[in-house]
């Protein structure tokens, strides 16, 4: 079955302690996204990725850092800088067709941090 | 900047009323238009789609939507609601030449008593 695997399903932090998100996706899909759920706020996008070795900051990257060095592969850190880390964490994918813009993004089950 | 409304946070309805949910936009350009569902405990799924053509489209379990460009919304209906549609519901919207990214609305909490 195709689809997006995040990992941890739950995590705790330290203060001070970076952490790393896992998300995983193998629907073959060029693009890849994190957000940050919070009660009330929707979704806000951290960080994409339309390529591979290549990404670009959301309205709110301040504290986090991505790679993409596969394909498959999105992992978020969560560093120390990031003051208010406690929220629910959503990776997402999708195909991207440059005269049509977004497709629609495939979700995985997500990841709830919690500060300790 | 981009923003999208979406103008209830949280509605209860009664099984077999009618519903809509409410979604502007602030956006002056090609916009693609997305609803998503997110039922207690599951993923995020997409609800309907649109992208260009007839504005009134149609989604999965029932939904539908209508693009009215000229007041910027994209409000969800369905004629009947019933006790599994609660769910939070999330509005989104594609700008043109951004690329995949997504701009969503806050979200709006739908409680269906039975």
């Amino acid at each position: 079955d195709g689809g997006i695997t995040q990992s941890p399903k739950y995590l705790f932090r330290k203060e001070g302690q970076n952490v790393t998100l896992s998300c995983e996706q193998n629907l073959n899909h060029d693009a890849m996204y994190w957000y940050r759920q919070d009660p009330g706020q929707g979704l806000r996008l951290i960080y994409y990725s339309q390529i591979v070795n290549d990404f670009q900051k959301g309205d709110i990257a301040e504290g986090y850092s991505v790679s993409r060095e596969k394909k498959e592969s999105f992992p978020l850190t969560v560093t120390s800088a990031q003051k208010n880390p406690t929220a629910f964490y959503l990776c997402a994918s999708s195909i991207v067709r440059g005269d049509r813009g977004s497709q629609p993004q495939h979700f995985g089950d997500g990841t709830r941090l919690s500060i300790l | 900047a981009q923003s999208v409304s979406q103008h209830n946070h949280h509605v209860i309805l009664s099984e077999a009323a009618s519903l809509e949910l409410g979604c502007n936009y602030s956006y002056g350009g090609t916009v693609n238009l997305f609803w998503y569902v997110q039922y207690p405990g599951q993923h995020l799924q997409l609800l309907l789609k649109y992208f260009s053509g007839d504005p009134l489209v149609k989604g999965i379990k029932g939904f539908e939507a209508e693009f009215i460009k000229s007041k910027f919304s994209f409000n969800l209906r369905k004629p009947s609601v019933q006790w599994s549609d609660t769910a939070e519901y999330f509005c989104a919207v594609n700008a043109g030449g951004q690329g995949g990214k997504l701009i969503f609305g806050q979200g709006t909490e739908l409680s269906v008593k039975p």
